[in-house]
């Protein structure tokens, strides 16, 4: 089974400021899931990747195969890009699409 | 452009009551996963169906069930409810099977058992 960690569990940023989420998983994958969710809410998918780097607006996300570790950014962050952020990777690792999550990391961004 | 649709968006049972839960896949979405969030946890994947069949199973209780239909939508079917089972209940659709592709996630169902 695949192990999934995520740093920092708590992230308090001032508007403006450039954000780093950490993602490191055990066992080899085909693509790791960026999701977001809000307080009370549902999950909404920001990237898929496999490799190198996919930028979406603000959110930049990059993926070293090799060292089974992916990053989140997020470019002058704004108050409504507090929520928390979960990488989800293959629950086996290779092909199969069940998922198991990251902890999450609770950013808030202070205006 | 349609997304996944949850049905209920909210449920309140008492111990011991049955709760079904409805997911409507993105259309042409041939494959539906079912992932269960407890409070302050990480999701847990359940069950997962790709054309109808069951293609995975996780920690799924036996007193849940599950099953995709003709159209692909989907139902979680839950018996004896415990108070252990309040949790936001979300399901995630897919245009195939397998970690190639993306998976689009419904805004969930919130249950409390009471």
């Amino acid at each position: 089974k695949n192990e999934v960690e995520q740093s920092p569990q708590n992230l308090t940023a001032q508007e403006g400021e450039f954000i780093t989420i950490n993602c490191s998983y055990s066992v080899g994958i085909s693509a790791l899931h960026w999701l977001q969710q809000h307080p009370g809410g549902g999950i909404v998918s920001l990237f898929m990747l496999s490799s190198g780097k996919k930028k979406h607006g603000r959110l930049i996300a990059t993926i070293n195969i090799q060292e089974k570790h992916s990053s989140l950014h997020i470019t002058a962050s704004h108050p409504r890009d507090s929520a928390v952020y979960i990488c989800a990777v293959p629950y086996y690792g290779g092909s199969q699409g069940n998922l198991i999550f990251g902890k999450g990391t609770k950013l808030s961004v202070k205006p | 452009a349609a997304g996944v649709i949850q049905s209920p968006r909210h449920l309140i049972k008492e111990k011991r009551e049955t709760a079904t839960l409805k997911c409507y896949p993105i259309p042409r979405h041939d494959t539906v996963y079912w992932y269960q969030q407890g409070p302050g946890q990480d999701p847990q994947f359940l069950i997962s169906f790709y054309e109808k069949m069951q293609s995975d199973k996780g920690s799924i209780p036996d007193r849940f069930s599950a099953q995709q239909f003709s159209d692909y939508h989907s139902e979680l079917n839950m018996s004896s409810l415990e108070l252990g089972d309040s949790a936001l209940y979300f399901c995630a659709s897919s245009l195939g099977f397998g970690n190639s592709y993306e998976q689009y996630f419904g805004p969930g169902t919130r249950l409390t058992v009471t």
